[in-house]
This record gives structure tokens, sequence and C-alpha cells, in this order.
């Protein structure tokens, strides 16, 4: 199993690009999602998926983008890029998110994204 | 307000040594504490996982503890090794409307374990 997959590894943006960052799973996990991580924060949620076809919105989805079109991939678009988004992204995957569920949450290696 | 509050921020250990770090929440309604290991460059990996009734796990060299009354938990390390050297994400789940969980991340304690 390659596990998560993130591409790329890094990026840089001008001000107002687009793009988007790839992720896929080959463990058949039905619960995807996206974070921001910030230095001396925590993760933040952005969007996450519980399946194929369901997405939602996390504690900072503005600017983003998602689709599951897929149970593998769940890429994350950037509509126009800020300075603001500046972050290292993660991707992350369980077999489940249900509530009281104990599902390990595997971690992608992230795309570290500067928007100058 | 659902926090996740950990301590120290950093942390300088000789190799061979133990250390314990900490992690305080006010997450509710709780539904299991789990702590991560992150390397530089590298996404998080899962270390331990604990659900209300579970006041130990070990996995290997680490032991987590949890007291579920003062709202507390600590990550102790045996025997530090060079590849210690990590950030350990202390991680508070909630169960939200009963559908889900919603997790509360700490913003880490920086290890490093020098020769």
């Amino acid at each position: 199993n390659a596990g998560v997959t993130q591409t790329p590894k890094f990026q840089v943006l001008k001000t107002g690009q687009s793009m988007t960052l790839q992720c896929a799973q080959d463990m058949n996990h039905e619960y995807m999602s996206w974070y921001r991580q910030d230095p001396g924060m925590g993760l933040r949620l952005i969007h996450y998926s519980v399946g194929a076809g369901i997405t939602d919105q996390g504690e900072v989805p503005n600017g983003y983008n998602v689709s599951r079109s897929t149970t593998e991939d769940f890429p994350l678009r950037l509509l126009s890029a800020a300075p603001s988004q500046t972050s290292v992204y993660f991707c992350a995957s369980s077999y489940s998110n249900q509530a009281g569920s104990t599902d390990t949450q595997y971690f992608g290696p992230g795309t570290r994204l500067t928007v100058l | 307000k659902n926090q996740v509050e950990q301590s120290p921020q950093s942390l300088i250990i000789l190799e061979g040594k133990n250390c314990t770090l900490q992690c305080n929440y006010t997450v509710s309604p709780f539904s299991n504490l789990r702590w991560y290991k992150q390397d530089t460059g590298r996404g998080p990996v899962s270390l331990t996982i604990m659900t209300f009734s579970e006041n130990t796990k070990s996995n290997g060299r680490y032991t987590a503890t949890l007291d579920a009354d003062t709202k507390q938990s600590s990550l102790h390390i045996t025997a530090s090794q060079l590849s210690d050297s990590a950030s350990y994400i202390c991680v508070v789940s909630a169960s939200w409307g009963y559908n889900f969980n919603k997790f509360y991340f700490g913003s880490g304690t920086k290890l490093n374990v020098k020769p």
C-alpha cells in the first residue's frame, strides 16, 4: 500500500492564481479530509468527505473547493490564491469517522504552498 | 470553548533520558484522545488512541496516560533516541451531533534529542 499520497510537495503561486492539490489513498477509506498547518497553531480542518459524492465544510473553508468523485481521490482547489493561504496542507484518510470511532487517521506527506 | 493545550512548547533532552509531555483539554463531549508524532517535513503518524475507559496505552517506548476526570493526558518517552526528535501532537476527539468525530488539535511539543 502506498497509503496517502499528495502532489505536489512544494508549490509557489502568485496572488490570484488557482491550482489543485492532489490527494489519493489506496486503503479503501471512506473518510477523507484536508487540513492546513500554520506555525504555532494546531491543524485546522478545511473540508472533509464521508464518501464518494459527499463533501462538507470544516472550520476554515473560505477560498477552497473540494470534490469526491471516487473513493480514492480527494483534490483541493484554491480558487484565487491569497498570501494568507501560505501554509502546509495535509490530506488525511480513515476507514470511517463515525461518532465514537477509534479508526486511525493516516496523513499524507504534505504540500508546502507559498503565495507571493 | 473546546481547546487542547500542550506543554512544554519545546524540550531538549539528552539521548537515553526519559521525558514526559503534557496535554490538557476542555473538549466536550469527549470521545477519544490521540497522540501523533510528526517528523520535520512529514505528516503526523498515529502513536496511541485512548477512549474514556482507558487510562494507559503503550506503543514501544511511548506510553500515554489519560485522566478523564482532570482532563489531562501525558506522553512518556523512555530511553530516548535521536529518532525521537519530532513534534508530538495531542488530538482530542468529540462526538459531534452523534454523527461523526470532530478533532481538536494541540499545537504540539517540539522535542529535540541531543547526542
